[in-house]
């Protein structure tokens, strides 16, 4: 089954220690990307990564880490992380974000992964 | 900075009604608008997308449609089923780049 997998989906952790969530996908994509939801900002770019060891900064990186090694798993790595990184976390991959034709850059999520920084 | 806001925040019809969700951007320099559906406590899916020189998509009882002049879009959909409720978002992806910049959604309530 073609899917975005996220993990943990649940992690609740103190103010400092660092963490990773990971992200995999089995479709061979090209493009991912991390976002962050919460209320009454809505869903907001981290980073995104168009290729194996390309990545570059979304809307907000302040307190966030990424690497692409390999084509599937794109990791969101916080460092120090901080009770204002309490959020819901998603990642997304797309065939490519920009192909010749145009066609088939649909987005694919994952469940999400819901972090609490105490 | 491209900003992009749904309009109305919540929506609740009977079921059977056919409704619009508007979504709204500030910079007309898009590569693509895709429209997402996300349940309660679960990811998003995407529900349609539209190139840049295309003016609308269709899938099933969707329809999508953008100006991108005058920086809108709709989603149609037709005869709303109880099944249809769920949050809608709309994400306009920036030209040339990975950029994206989604909007806040418009909560749909389809009441049997």
């Amino acid at each position: 089954e073609a899917q975005v997998t996220q993990n943990p989906r649940y992690l609740i952790t103190v103010t400092g220690k660092k963490l990773t969530v990971t992200c995999s996908q089995n479709m061979n994509h090209e493009y991912m990307s991390w976002y962050r939801q919460d209320p009454g900002l809505g869903l907001r770019q981290i980073y995104y990564s168009m290729n194996v060891e390309v990545t570059d900064k979304g809307d907000v990186p302040e307190g966030y880490k990424v690497s692409r090694k390999e084509k599937r798993n794109f990791p969101l790595i916080l460092e120090s992380p901080s009770p204002n990184q309490t959020s819901l976390y998603f990642c997304a991959s797309s065939p490519t974000y920009r192909n010749n034709l145009g066609l088939n850059t649909e987005a694919f999520f994952g469940q999400g992964t819901r972090l609490t920084v105490v | 900075k491209q900003e992009v806001t749904q309009i109305p925040a919540a929506l609740s019809v009977p079921e059977g009604e056919n409704l619009v969700l508007n979504c709204s951007f500030t910079d007309s320099a898009i590569y693509n608008l895709q429209w997402f559906r996300q349940d309660p406590g679960k990811g998003l899916t995407s529900l349609l997308l539209i190139q840049s020189s295309q003016r609308e998509q269709t899938s099933g009882r969707l329809n999508a449609s953008l100006d991108k002049s005058s920086g809108r879009s709709t989603l149609y959909i037709a005869a709303s089923q109880p099944g249809d409720s769920a949050t809608y978002l709309c994400a306009v992806s920036r030209t040339n780049a990975g950029k994206s910049t989604f909007g806040d959604g418009t909560t749909l309530t389809v009441k049997p």
